[in-house]
């Protein structure tokens, strides 16, 4: 079965600080991996995806995602955070084709100091 | 384009009773989800529907029942609510795109049950 895994539970950066958000994924296959967003009181909005080629993703907001296959990681990263980026981050995982049901993380909260 | 649309946003409910939670989504997607959301625990999937007229459990389904009403509605129930079901429901549609399903969330009900 598919799981993934986010190590950090919080993370504090600094505004303008740059920012890493780790998320490493257990699956058989190349999976398709999912960061998603959500602010305070707000749904999931989806950040970026990868599903094959170039193994770094460009999404929303200023952020990218690396995919390595060695060692399993699907690291977000933004060059200089913003106050605005406070919020909880999930990464997911999926198998490939047809509808699928992915696999959260249990998240990553983003605390921005000014 | 409203996306997907969810009421109540808010709820309080006495143990033993019961309610329904409506989502409704506008962007012609077949398959749509029913999440929950607890501290620390990332999403859980309750029930998911691929297609007009199926349904289908997901990883914590007991206490639920779901109708999906047609193709832009899924209902999610509590026949008798439980404290342990205070959460954060969210109800989710997808579409295929780029070999997989992206799903686009709802911006959640926040359910107490005392």
């Amino acid at each position: 079965a598919q799981s993934v895994t986010q190590p950090d539970i919080h993370i504090t950066v600094s505004e303008g600080a740059s920012l890493e958000l780790r998320c490493n994924y257990s699956y058989g296959a190349t999976p398709y991996l999912f960061w998603y967003v959500q602010s305070p009181g707000q749904g999931l909005q989806l950040l970026l995806k990868y599903f094959s080629g170039d193994t770094l993703v460009q999404g929303i907001k200023g952020f990218e995602a690396e995919f390595k296959r060695s060692q399993s990681s699907f690291n977000l990263r933004k060059p200089s955070v913003h106050w605005s980026d406070a919020a909880e981050y999930f990464c997911a995982v999926g198998p490939p084709g047809g509808s699928y049901i992915p696999t959260f993380g249990r998240g990553t909260s983003l605390i921005v100091h000014p | 384009n409203a996306g997907v649309t969810q009421t109540p946003k808010f709820q309080v409910l006495k143990t033993g009773q019961s309610m329904t939670l409506q989502c409704a989504q506008d962007m012609n997607h077949n398959s749509m989800y029913w999440y929950r959301q607890d501290p620390g625990m990332g999403l859980r999937l309750i029930y998911y529907s691929a297609s007009e007229g199926t349904t289908d459990k997901g990883e914590v389904p007991n206490g639920y029942n779901v109708s999906r009403l047609n193709k832009r509605e899924f209902s999610l129930r509590l026949e008798s609510a439980a404290p342990s079901q205070t959460s954060v429901y969210f109800c989710a549609s997808s579409e295929f795109s780029g070999n997989t399903d992206t799903q686009y969330f709802g911006p959640g009900t926040r359910l107490t049950v005392l």
